[in-house]
């Protein structure tokens, strides 16, 4: 079983509509959790983290976590074009390891189409 | 106020060759973290160092591969006698080391092993 596991894509939605993406993780104790999103040949980018059971919203951006089935999502409203990349979950296991240490799910492509 | 600065952005070696990745942290940040990107699969954690110091190489390979962050300079990533499975994107990415900070990461090398 891999640590860090993403829905498999790719996923296409039409331009406005609701892009979800799903994380499930195997470590119980992980506490943090991040959404980046790459661009083909870029470097990843920190959209959104979130560390406590519920949701958190930013902008178009929600992140949900629940803890007790070690699920983690990622909901993008009004999805653009520009939403168009690899979206990668990543989870730090805590307990002391360093916070830059995260493992990465394998990433799910999300195409948005105008 | 620049990024994580990373060098060459691609690096053409033939099998039996050494590579030599540099990294040059964000101003201010004295954590790094090196991550390998193979064709597709996720980033893969590898070694996470502070100056002159090791911390954690548990994702390194055993042999071949070694990293550095000295006193002055960038940080190197040195993997000795390359295979053609080194091929790979590595990224380096950088933290004051806080909870919640942000982990950025820089363009990446990319490295081709003919």
């Amino acid at each position: 079983q891999k640590e860090v596991e993403q829905n498999s894509g790719p996923l296409s939605v039409p331009e406005g509509a609701i892009a979800s993406l799903n994380c499930t993780y195997s470590d119980r104790g992980s506490q943090s959790f991040f959404w980046y999103r790459q661009y083909s040949g870029k470097s990843p980018e920190l959209i959104m983290f979130i560390y406590s059971n519920g949701d958190k919203e930013d902008g178009r951006f929600t992140a949900q976590l629940n803890k007790a089935s070690q699920y983690v999502s990622l909901l993008i409203r009004d999805s653009q074009p520009s939403d168009s990349a690899t979206y990668l979950c990543a989870v730090n296991p805590g307990g002391g390891t360093s916070y830059g240490k995260l493992t990465f799910g394998q990433g799910t492509i999300l195409t948005v189409h105008p | 106020n620049a990024g994580v600065m990373q060098n060459p952005r691609h690096l053409v070696r033939r099998r039996g060759q050494e590579a030599r990745l540099r990294c040059s942290p964000m101003k201010g940040h004295s954590h790094v973290y090196w991550y390998r990107q193979l064709p597709e699969e996720g980033l893969k954690f590898m070694v996470y160092l502070q100056k002159e110091n090791i911390i954690d190489e548990s994702g390194m390979p055993k042999e071949r591969f070694s990293a550095e962050f000295p006193k002055e300079g960038p940080s190197i990533l040195r993997i000795q006698q390359v295979v053609r499975g080194d091929s790979a994107a590595y990224f380096c990415a950088s933290h004051r080391g806080a909870l919640g900070e942000k982990l950025f990461f820089g363009s990446g090398t990319q490295l081709s092993v003919l």
